[in-house]
């Protein structure tokens, strides 16, 4: 059964550093062409992909938060971590993180997701 | 960037109807189009893939159509159960992009 869990802080301040770690279940991390994606929803608002990690390591950012987000893995504690600078009240959102499995002859694209993090940025 | 325009933003239906959801790409996307459904404080669910392909698992009320730029999201016989959100995704080019959602409430 695959399962993935994102937990991170519920609150942040304005300017502080977000991270974010995505716990998953039922599949490897070293898993040929296997990649988890981060992605947000604000209040109201449409989902905005934020960036991915395969398994051999090769990552993409969202150009527009490229500057701000890290990603990366530790396949031993099955976890992806996405850190993001500088928070700001517009960052406030609900952060998920889902799967892409390219483990066959095309991806398909987050077939099984979190249940996301609620992260508020306030003073 | 490809940008998904997804309507109706909001709908409500009565069990036995057959709903709706449309998703317009601004671009040619192929068939590079997924749905999702979403219910408050639950992962959302894997549902359409390559525009027409029904997920594994999920209930053959669902389908989907379209290619190009115009897509639909159709369910027949609504049921209770299927009072969520739904949404549309493009994987056919980066950054991957999203549907504004559509929020489907069952009277």
């Amino acid at each position: 059964q695959v399962t993935l869990k994102e937990s991170g802080p519920v609150l942040v301040k304005p300017t502080e550093t977000l991270t974010l770690t995505c716990t998953v279940s039922g599949f490897s991390l070293s898993n040929a062409r296997m990649g988890v994606s981060w992605i947000r929803q604000p209040p109201g608002k449409a989902l905005e992909w934020l960036a991915h990690i395969f398994s051999n390591d090769e990552k993409s950012y969202s150009t527009s938060l490229k500057s701000r987000l890290t990603i990366s893995k530790d396949t031993s504690k099955s976890q992806v971590v996405l850190t993001m600078t500088n928070m700001d009240p517009v960052d406030t959102a609900t952060y998920y993180c889902a799967r892409i499995d390219c483990s066959s002859t095309s991806c398909s694209y987050f077939d099984y997701w979190g249940q996301g993090t609620l992260v508020t940025v306030s003073s | 960037e490809t940008t998904l325009t997804q309507s109706p933003a909001f709908m409500s239906a009565t069990p036995g109807d057959k709903v709706n959801i449309s998703c317009k790409a601004s671009q040619d996307i192929d068939d590079d189009m997924n749905w999702y459904q979403q219910k408050p404080g639950e992962a959302a669910i894997f549902i359409i893939q390559e525009a027409t392909t029904l997920v594994p698992g999920i209930s053959p009320r669902f389908s989907g159509s379209g290619y190009g730029t115009d897509f639909t999201l159709t369910i027949n016989n609504i049921e209770s159960e299927d009072a969520a959100y739904y949404f549309c995704l493009q994987h056919d080019n980066f950054p991957l992009t999203f549907g504004q959602g559509t929020k489907l409430e069952i009277k």
